[in-house]
């Protein structure tokens, strides 16, 4: 069965200050990985996904991922924080294919304070 | 890119009635959707896949009977809870699959009073 680990609640970053929002996952073959933002009261926001080749991936309002296969973890990362970043980050999971499910993490609530 | 749809994206129901919320794919086909359910400060669970034109498969612990699921069409899959409950307020989620990706709708929230 595939999983996702996103192993902090809540992350609290100063604005300006680089952040980090780490993931570890656990699938059958070759890993889609992704991560998304969730406002309150909204759906979910795709920010950039990891299928195949460079591991650094670039996505949405600067955020990228990199993805460490012996690792097993797909860790987001920002430059710099701004306040507008704060929200809920899922990171998940699928194998080949669009048909095949997707897993999510539990969630890790970024906090930027001014 | 691929955009989806929910609709409603609020609604608020009396204990004991049923309410539908649907999931259209606008510009491309779709032949897998999914159905996640949210409950507060919690992840996104898997409740079923409807595939076009067959019946949906569910995931463990979710009751077939309670929340109906529907693909009738390519673009079109709804899911109906029956005679709903407070227990049933929660943010669901759909989204749609062409082959390669998965897109997500905005979400309906449910409220059960």
């Amino acid at each position: 069965a595939q999983s996702v680990a996103q192993p902090e609640d809540q992350v609290n970053v100063a604005e300006g200050n680089p952040l980090t929002v780490k993931c570890t996952y656990s699938v059958s073959g070759n890993p889609y990985l992704f991560w998304y933002v969730q406002y309150p009261n909204r759906g979910l926001q795709f920010l950039l996904k990891y299928i195949t080749g460079d591991n650094l991936v670039k996505g949405s309002y600067g955020f990228e991922a990199e993805f460490n296969k012996s690792q097993t973890s797909f860790h987001l990362k920002k430059p710099s924080a701004l306040v507008s970043d704060s929200a809920l980050y899922f990171c998940a999971v699928r194998a080949f294919g669009g048909y095949q499910k997707v897993t999510f993490g539990i969630g890790t609530k970024l906090q930027v304070i001014p | 890119g691929a955009v989806v749809s929910q609709h409603p994206s609020w609604v608020i129901c009396k204990s004991g009635t049923s309410v539908k919320i649907e999931c259209r794919s606008l510009d491309f086909q779709a032949t897998t959707m999914f159905w996640y359910r949210q409950f507060p400060k919690q992840s996104l669970m898997l409740m079923a896949t409807s595939n076009e034109g067959s019946k949906a498969t569910y995931e463990q612990g979710v009751e077939k009977d309670k929340f109906l699921i529907n693909h009738a069409s390519l673009t079109l899959s709804t899911l109906t809870v029956t005679s709903a409950h407070p227990e049933d307020s929660s943010f669901y989620i759909c989204s749609a699959s062409n082959y390669d990706e998965q897109y997500f709708g905005p979400g309906t929230r449910l409220t059960v009073t």
